[in-house]
């Protein structure tokens, strides 16, 4: 039973159009996020989610929309790909509180040609 | 604002070498501090945790002790084998929020020789 699984696990698609990765989770968490990694493997958070309602958004584009129609599932929809939009995206939950580890899924590797 | 240094890879080691990789932080108040493992073509793993000042994590022959006084949370693997070879993240809980999201440092990549 996989804890955090998003899909697609690869995403390869064209400048301008618009896409969606899937994320659900089964561990009953009550907060869950998205992450972008990038080429250098760095990790940044983008959104956090809190039973629902967004919490954190740190300065992402507003092509980015996080959608989440209840607490085990937060989608990420982007609209009008772009180039340096390639990288691979995580989502994870956890419990909340600062000293709650996070459940990370396996990634989706997007990649805009 | 709060942030994470850890020491630049790559690292490379024989199997059974000492492992240090450093991580250094700053932070308001009272961070935890959690070192996570991402293996070739996965996500990331949670390796251990700590919660306060002097809090020693460990796992699976890892440790790291939260040291304040020294904002550091260095990991440390007395032997490291080949199935070590990842890439490491030390990361804190930024404290000024409730909804606990993590800030990482920018990753070690570790490789491990026979």
């Amino acid at each position: 039973d996989t804890a955090v699984s998003q899909t697609p696990k690869y995403l390869v698609t064209q400048m301008g159009n618009d896409k969606s990765i899937k994320c659900e989770q089964n561990l009953g968490h009550d907060t869950m996020y998205w992450y972008k990694q990038d080429s250098k493997k760095f990790l940044k958070i983008m959104f956090s989610y809190n039973n629902k309602e967004l919490i954190i958004n740190e300065t992402v584009p507003n092509r980015f929309s996080p959608k989440s129609p209840d607490k085990a599932h937060l989608n990420l929809h982007i609209n009008s790909l772009e180039l340096g939009d390639s990288a691979v995206y995580f989502c994870a939950s956890s419990r909340g509180g600062r000293n709650t580890e996070a459940f990370f899924g396996q990634g989706t590797r997007l990649t805009v040609v | 604002g709060n942030s994470v240094t850890q020491m630049e890879g790559p690292v490379t080691l024989s199997e059974e070498a000492f492992l240090t990789i450093n991580c250094t932080y700053t932070a308001t108040g009272y961070p935890s501090l959690f070192w996570y493992v991402q293996y070739p073509g996965e996500g990331l793993q949670l390796l251990l945790k700590a919660t306060k000042a002097d809090d020693k994590g460990s796992n699976k022959g890892f440790e790291a002790t939260y040291r304040k006084e020294t904002t550091s949370f260095h990991l440390e693997k007395g032997s490291v084998q080949v199935s070590d070879s990842a890439v490491y993240f030390c990361a804190l809980s930024d404290s000024g929020g409730s909804q606990g999201n993590l800030i990482f440092g920018k990753g070690t990549k570790l490789s491990v020789k026979p």
